[in-house]
This record gives structure tokens, sequence and C-alpha cells, in this order.
């Protein structure tokens, strides 16, 4: 069965640094892999996803993912965070035909400091 | 486009009452999909439909639980008797068929908080 790990339960930074958001996933196939995001209160938002092609690949609100297939790794990144970006970050693998069965990480909380 | 609708946004009740959290997809998506959120056990997937047909509730935790979709555009989760035990958000999400562009892309709803004494 596939899973998702994400290390990291919360990270601090301070507005204007750059963020890294680390995700393990476990997956026998080639895997539907994607980001979103929880603002309190709120449902998930997707960020970006990627399927195949470039492992490099770009989302909304400036956000950046690299699918690394032989770390099994799907990293978030941002080169520099405004404090709205202050939220949950979830990461998910999706399975079946469609990769719409989605499995998610355990989500990793993001504090931004002034 | 309205998005997922959710109802009720909360939900307090007593261990023992029945529950029934409603959602209305988005027009056209033929996928629809039932998540629990809790703190200890983070995003689970209770159960999926294609096309109003359930397809997928190994996650629906037990028998108390139960989920329809009688048409297109409206789906049930519904807990009988809830307990305590039950409290958490619950989202729905759906998608387009399954072979158009985006069908992996899950959009949610604003979830039901249920909190159950």
């Amino acid at each position: 069965a596939q899973s998702v790990t994400q290390p990291d339960i919360h990270i601090t930074v301070s507005e204007g640094a750059s963020l890294e958001l680390r995700c393990n996933y476990s997956y026998g196939a080639t895997p539907y892999l994607f980001w979103y995001v929880q603002s309190p209160g709120q449902g998930l938002q997707l960020l970006l996803k990627y399927f195949s092609g470039d492992t490099l690949v770009q989302g909304i609100k400036g956000f950046e993912a690299e699918f690394k297939r032989s770390q099994s790794s799907f990293n978030l990144r941002k080169p520099s965070v405004h404090w709205s970006d202050a939220a949950e970050y979830f990461c998910a693998v999706g399975e079946g035909a469609a990769g719409n069965k989605l499995t998610f990480g355990g989500g990793t909380r993001v504090l931004v400091k002034p | 486009d309205a998005g997922v609708i959710q109802s009720p946004r909360h939900e307090v009740t007593e261990m023992g009452q029945e529950v029934t959290l409603r959602c209305k997809p988005i027009s056209g998506h033929n996928s629809l999909f039932w998540y629990r959120q809790t703190m200890m056990r983070g995003l689970e997937l209770l159960i999926y439909f294609n096309n109003n047909v359930p397809i997928d509730d190994s996650g629906m935790p037990e028998d108390r639980f139960s989920a329809k979709m009688p048409n297109a555009s409206f789906s049930t989760l519904k807990i009988q008797p809830s307990e305590p035990r039950d409290s958490a958000v619950y989202f729905c999400a759906s998608t387009p068929a399954g072979r158009t562009s985006g069908a992996n892309v899950l959009t949610f709803g604003a979830g039901s908080r249920l909190t159950v004494l």
C-alpha cells in the first residue's frame, strides 16, 4: 500500500526567507504526486501536481516541487516566504486509474515570523 | 461555480444521536470523496464514488458509518449512533470524470466540523 511521510510536523520561518518542506512516498508504480495547502478553518487547495515529464514542477503562489525518483521524494520549496503562507501543507500520492484516490501525509504546519 | 458545498459547517451533538453530513459536488464532476481529518490520524479517505456508485468504502470505520449518493449532485455521510471518537472535520471533495483533464485534482469543500459530546 502507498504511504506518504512528512518528517517535519512544524516549521518556523522568517518572512522573506526560503522554505523547504520534505515529503517521502512509498508507491510501487510511477506516482501521481500532489501538494495541497490548508488555511485554518478551510478546505484543502491544490498547490501543484506531478505525473510525468519535467521533474521540477511549478505551482501557484510561487511554490515549486522537485520529484526525485531515486530518493522517493517530492519536496516543496518557495524562495521567499510571505506572512500569508502560514498554513498547513500536505503531500499526497494518488493511485487508481485517474490517480485521484489520494493518500495524504501527516502535514507540516508552517509558522511565519515577521 | 460555487465549488463543493458542505453542510452543516458545524455540528454539535450528543453521543448516540444520528448525524447526517451533506455534500453537493461541483456540477459535472463525476467522482466524489469523503475524507475525515483528526489530529491523531490526519486525513483519511472514508469512501469514494464514481458516477454515483460506491467504488471503495474500505476506509469507513465501522457499520455505524454509511454514505449514499442518490444522484450526481448530492451525497450524504451518516453516523448512527454517533460516539465522541467520531469528532473530526469531515471533508467532501469532487473531481471530473476519470479520463478528462484534471480528473485527479480534488476540489475540497470547506468541511463539516463534528463534535460529539
